[in-house]
């Protein structure tokens, strides 16, 4: 079936670094990827939608500039957090539909735990 | 490593039927979720559960927690269109541990 990886799974970080979290599509192309953020003890936020080839869209709220998204590839998703503070301390998950034709469904990434010191 | 597993994969269903999604966890959780995705559209958080033996109820949506913390369900009753989707469920281990999301289930309902 489809995979989804993220890398790294886990990144501990000083205030004031950036930090870069890659999202790939191992068996299949994904013209978009979608990150979410997931703060302890509450559900998933959409964060953006990434499109490949195009600008991201940004939920309202989230600050475009402060998470930069970079959709290069049909495989390769990115998201970096510039200038992380401890508040951006969280756990980032990427998904991908498998078959966009179909609007099939979602295919999760492991996530990445962001650590911000 | 941890795995969420959710069943069945698919359901089609006759409009006014029922429809349940089952998922389990190999150890025990701190609390699931669950999430609706339309088709071509982005999972939609709907309830979380986090107490052994809880029952919610959302309209003509009950979800369950086990005992044992170790699964999970989610009933629709008399089955609309507008129940179209998938439904996945992710759970979590510990306070701070990772959202682990079940493969969903893509329910369809024929009107």
């Amino acid at each position: 079936g489809a995979v989804v990886s993220q890398h790294p799974s886990w990144v501990i970080c000083k205030s004031g670094t950036s930090v870069k979290i890659e999202c790939r599509s191992l068996d299949f192309q994904a013209t978009t990827m979608f990150w979410y953020r997931q703060f302890p003890k509450q559900s998933l936020m959409l964060m953006a939608t990434s499109n490949e080839g195009s600008k991201a869209t940004y939920e309202q709220g989230v600050e475009k500039d402060k998470f930069l998204i970079n959709h290069a590839s049909l495989t390769l998703s990115t998201l970096t957090v510039t200038s992380a503070h401890p508040e951006d301390s969280s756990f980032y998950i990427c998904s991908a539909p498998a078959d966009r034709v179909r609007g099939d469904t979602q295919y999760f990434g492991p996530g990445t735990r962001l650590t911000v010191l | 490593g941890q795995q969420v597993m959710q069943i069945p994969q698919y359901q089609h269903v006759q409009e006014g039927e029922d429809f349940t999604t089952y998922c389990n966890s190999s150890t025990t959780l701190s609390n699931i979720q669950w999430y609706k995705q339309r088709p071509g559209g982005h999972p939609v958080f709907l309830i979380q559960l986090v107490k052994s033996g809880e029952v919610k109820k959302q309209k003509r949506l009950t979800f369950q927690f086990g005992e044992a913390k170790k699964n999970s369900s989610l009933h629709i009753t008399a089955t609309q269109t507008t129940d179209v989707g998938t439904y996945f469920c992710a759970g979590t281990r510990g306070s701070q541990g990772n959202l682990i999301f079940g493969k969903g289930t893509k329910l369809s309902v024929k009107p």
